[in-house]
């Protein structure tokens, strides 16, 4: 299955914003409303941070938001805290064969 | 509050079997889509399966194919995963997440919104 395509790593210092892109194709990305991001710290599962682009579930902080323009999506996180330090996984709905993308990951450093 | 608590992981030979468990609490387990996802040692995310709520209707990736086979026992809120012929890259960290659509009437998911806390699957000689 392919994968949507995320930086390798992104670093940051404390109190910065940083932004985490997710590029996919017009059949997942771009061409539904269905793109999540989930946080992983170390030996954790993933909890969910964003999902349909933009929103946040009830107990997520309000500095991590979401956009999407054509077929790439965004994970920004505002007020960068150590504790943000963890990877970060997009996701999206697909049309394709595929069933369930997800991106390749994003290891955030809080420098 | 949601709980998914996955069991059976552990150490099997390469073409050996393997099942796994999800025990789910604190939401209408009989009402969901439930999924399987699995991660490599320090590799990414990659979707396994899925199931329907009633149990009918299955998924499976195509790394899976034929030899896994996902189940639910919605009496006892339990998810299941039986692996066999396994082989030295399907050494993973086993996940089960539940689908944030209520009553949904297709597999295919849009997000996840609860994921267990993760069972290890080694596959060694």
């Amino acid at each position: 299955q392919s994968a949507l395509t995320q930086p390798a790593s992104v670093s940051g210092s404390p109190g910065q914003s940083i932004t985490i892109s997710c590029t996919g194709t017009s059949s997942d990305v771009g061409g539904y409303n269905y793109v999540s991001w989930y946080q992983q710290h170390p030996g954790k599962a993933p909890k969910l941070m964003i999902y349909e682009v933009s929103n946040r579930p009830s107990g997520v902080s309000n500095r991590f938001s979401g956009s999407k323009s054509g077929n790439t999506a965004s994970l920004t996180i505002s007020g960068l805290q150590a504790e943000d330090e963890a990877d970060y996984y997009c996701s999206s709905y697909t049309s394709s064969s595929s069933f369930y993308v997800f991106g390749t990951g994003t290891k955030v450093t809080v420098l | 509050e949601v709980q998914l608590v996955e069991s059976g992981g552990g150490l099997v030979q390469p073409g050996g079997s393997l099942r796994l468990s999800c025990a789910a609490s604190g939401f209408t387990f009989s009402s969901y889509v439930m999924h399987w996802v699995r991660q490599a040692p320090g590799k990414g995310l990659e979707y396994v399966s899925a199931i329907s709520s009633n149990g009918y209707t299955t998924y499976y990736a195509n790394s899976v194919k034929g030899r896994f086979t996902i189940s639910r026992d919605n009496s006892k809120n339990t998810l299941d995963l039986q692996m066999g012929s396994l082989r030295a890259e399907d050494m993973a960290v086993y996940y089960c997440a539940r689908d944030q659509r209520e009553m949904a009437t297709t597999l295919r998911p849009y997000y996840f919104d609860y994921w267990g806390q993760g069972t290890l699957v080694t596959v060694s000689s």
